[in-house]
């Protein structure tokens, strides 16, 4: 069945340092892909989506490009945040369907 | 704007008790989703509803049971309580075939004891 499989956490970093958190996907066709976040006693946000292969998804400084040869969608930021601590979950939602199948999400904690 | 709503955002209850959840989703949205969120767990699907009909089916226990309604809310309605149904409960909603893209309400925390 479709799977998603992400880099464990937690990850710590200092402020302004580069984030990178790994997503690794198997599925049937070519799903969409998502990153969605989660703060603490918050339900999930999108964070940002790519729909086919080579698309590149952004918002608010995160970017993550849909990699059909590798089946990745690595997210990535330049400079991170101590406000961008929270749980990150990337997602697919597979060619047919809208249901959503989640990784294991990545505690992302970030110092000042 | 509007977001989805849950209710109630807590709720504790005994073993092999009933629990009703409800869900209201954002207007013009017309397909909801419920998941569970185990603890330091990710969301597992457990079933959706697209136009009052059931358009797919996760992880449901059969103790289970949800539906939609006319004006787009939905309830999932729990039985037989187990310890193993604490989690967070959550409901999304979005447009049928917006591919993915839900919105996420704020979840019920249910406790059973």
């Amino acid at each position: 069945g479709d799977s998603v499989t992400q880099m464990e956490g937690p990850v710590t970093l200092s402020e302004e340092a580069f984030l990178t958190i790994n997503c690794t996907y198997t599925a049937t066709g070519y799903p969409s892909l998502f990153w969605y976040v989660q703060y603490p006693g918050e339900g999930l946000q999108l964070l940002l989506k790519a729909t086919k292969a080579d698309d590149k998804g952004s918002n608010k400084g995160f970017e993550a490009t849909y990699r059909k040869e590798t089946t990745s969608f690595h997210l990535e930021k330049g400079s991170v945040q101590v406000s961008d601590s929270a749980v990150y979950f990337c997602a697919l939602s597979p060619l047919y369907g809208n249901k959503l199948v989640f990784g294991a999400g990545t505690i992302l904690r970030v110092k000042s | 704007a509007a977001g989805v709503i849950q209710s109630p955002r807590h709720l504790i209850k005994e073993k092999r008790e009933t629990a009703t959840l409800k869900c209201y989703p954002i207007p013009r949205h017309d397909t909801v989703y419920w998941y569970q969120q185990g603890p330091g767990q990710d969301p597992q699907f457990l079933i959706s509803f697209y136009e009052k009909m059931q358009s797919d089916k996760g992880s449901i226990p059969d103790r289970f049971s949800a539906q939609q309604f006319s004006d787009y809310h939905s309830e999932l309605n729990m039985s037989s309580l187990e310890l193993g149904d604490s989690a967070l409960y959550f409901c999304a909603s979005s447009l049928w075939g917006a591919g993915g893209e839900q919105y996420f309400g704020p979840g019920t925390r249910l406790t059973v004891t």
